[in-house]
């Protein structure tokens, strides 16, 4: 069975660090598009960054470019999200999710998230 | 960029048949495959419709999702409510800039 599980959630004080982690499991995690999505307690989801199979093509939502880093691992079939600089604005539950693989080109990727992790839960706070 | 406008909230009655719209305010709804998810209360979002109208394995067919182009919407259909319907579910697409785009959810009560 497929499964993602998130990690490195936390409480972290404004203008500090937190790195991610989302292992993957049940299927070939090298061929998959991988994204990150958050959602503030009671309210909708965002969608943050996504990266490409192979590691490149990393792309970021405004509110975080310059700031989180997309990354992974495909030896270790684990998803990273390095987050610097963090905001109280970016306490959200972090899920990340597997992109179907049914809408890739080498380039883009228009498929949905055919599955998604339990989520790890962030607060910056001082 | 565009934005996806679902209504915040609909209720209906089990055994009854609900449509949830999501309206693309920019760009054509259907230029860009849209996705819906179901999220329940604690727990994390599934995928339901994806391309528009597919359901994938193990989603029954209770749920469909349809285009309207002429007012630029997506649709999501549940028939035969049950009350394990109940959820929030949220419509999704992209276009070139951004991956994905999330419309901003619709509880559906099954009352």
């Amino acid at each position: 069975d497929v499964e993602l599980m998130e990690s490195g959630g936390g409480l972290v004080q404004p203008g500090g660090s937190l790195r991610l982690s989302c292992v993957a499991s049940g299927f070939t995690f090298s061929r998959y598009w991988m994204t990150w999505v958050r959602q503030v307690p009671g309210k909708g989801l965002v969608w943050v960054s996504r990266i490409k199979s192979d590691g490149s093509r990393p792309s970021y939502a405004d509110f975080v470019r310059g700031r989180f880093i997309i990354s992974r691992d495909n030896a270790k079939n684990t998803l990273y999200l390095q987050m610097n600089s963090l905001r109280a604005d970016d306490t959200a539950v972090y899920y990340c999710a597997r992109v179907s693989i049914d809408y890739c080109s080498s380039t883009s990727c228009v498929g949905g998230g055919d599955f998604w992790g339990q989520g790890t839960l962030v607060t910056v706070s001082s | 960029n565009f934005m996806l406008t679902q209504p915040h909230s609909v209720s209906e009655s089990p055994g009854k048949t609900v449509t949830i719209s999501c309206t693309r305010t920019s760009g054509t709804i259907a230029s860009n495959f849209v996705q819906w998810y179901q999220q329940r209360p604690g727990s994390s979002p599934t995928i339901v419709i994806f391309a528009d109208n597919q359901r994938p394995s193990g989603v029954p067919d209770r749920f469909s999702g349809s285009i309207d182009s002429s007012s630029n919407s997506a649709s999501l259909t549940i028939s035969g409510l049950k009350t394990e319907d109940e959820a929030d579910y949220y419509c999704q697409s992209y276009d070139s800039a951004i991956p994905w785009v999330f419309g901003g959810g619709t509880k559906l009560t099954v009352l």
